[in-house]
């Protein structure tokens, strides 16, 4: 069936450091996106990246749809930068998009 | 960016009183969704709506119901809840042409 695996599920690094949060999917996509869970539960849309590469600060993502993956970049974190990090594509097969487990960030100060 | 409001932003009822979570987009968005996610689970759509009285289920759709009368409005309606729907929900619109999805606030509910 469709999948969405996330990796590490777990992440703890100290202010300052950079991270890659990677996101494998199993069919072809028509879009995919990166969202950020804040500790206070919101959703914040980070990318719209169904294919190459997008920055935004110290942010960026790449999705190789042929290889059928997609990468966050997150360079010299700070604490603001915790929660969890949701991969969301939207498979050529389906209607709705399809969440990852997603990836939990802890910046420590 | 899309604007998503949702109210309550919290709630604590008891079983069994009906109750209603209001959403409402300001962009004219056709696409509308809720979800709900809990510990373990993920985010799970409950129903979906593509335009006015267009309205359809997802993956966890028993227990509630959704109408879709003007494109502006999709409320999500719990007409006996059960402490099984103890969970944080989120209201969405979907963006053309990119199919960007963005989402509301959330609403965090306990039935006791």
């Amino acid at each position: 069936g469709i999948q969405v695996e996330q990796s590490p599920p777990d992440l703890i690094l100290q202010e300052g450091a950079n991270s890659t949060l990677r996101c494998n999917f199993s069919d072809s996509v028509n879009n995919l996106q990166w969202f950020h869970q804040n500790p206070w539960g919101q959703l914040i849309n980070l990318f719209y990246i169904p294919s190459g590469t997008k920055q935004n600060g110290r942010l960026s993502a790449t999705t190789v749809a042929t290889e059928r993956y997609s990468l966050l970049y997150i360079s010299s974190s700070q604490t603001t930068d915790s929660g969890v990090y949701f991969c969301a594509p939207r498979y050529s097969s389906a209607s709705k998009i399809i969440f990852g487990s997603g990836t939990r960030l802890s910046i420590r100060p | 960016e899309a604007q998503v409001t949702q109210n309550p932003r919290y709630l604590i009822t008891v079983t069994g009183k009906k109750l209603t979570v209001t959403c409402s987009q300001n962009m004219n968005h056709e696409y509308m969704s809720w979800y709900r996610q809990d510990p373990g689970l993920g985010l799970r759509q409950i129903y979906y709506s593509m335009n006015v009285e267009v309205t359809d289920k997802g993956d966890v759709p028993e227990g509630y119901k959704v109408s879709r009368k003007e494109k502006r409005n999709f409320p999500l309606i719990l007409e006996s809840p059960s402490p099984n729907q103890t969970s944080l929900y989120f209201c969405a619109i979907r963006r053309v042409p990119t199919d960007t999805q963005y989402f509301g606030p959330g609403t965090r509910l306990t039935v006791l």
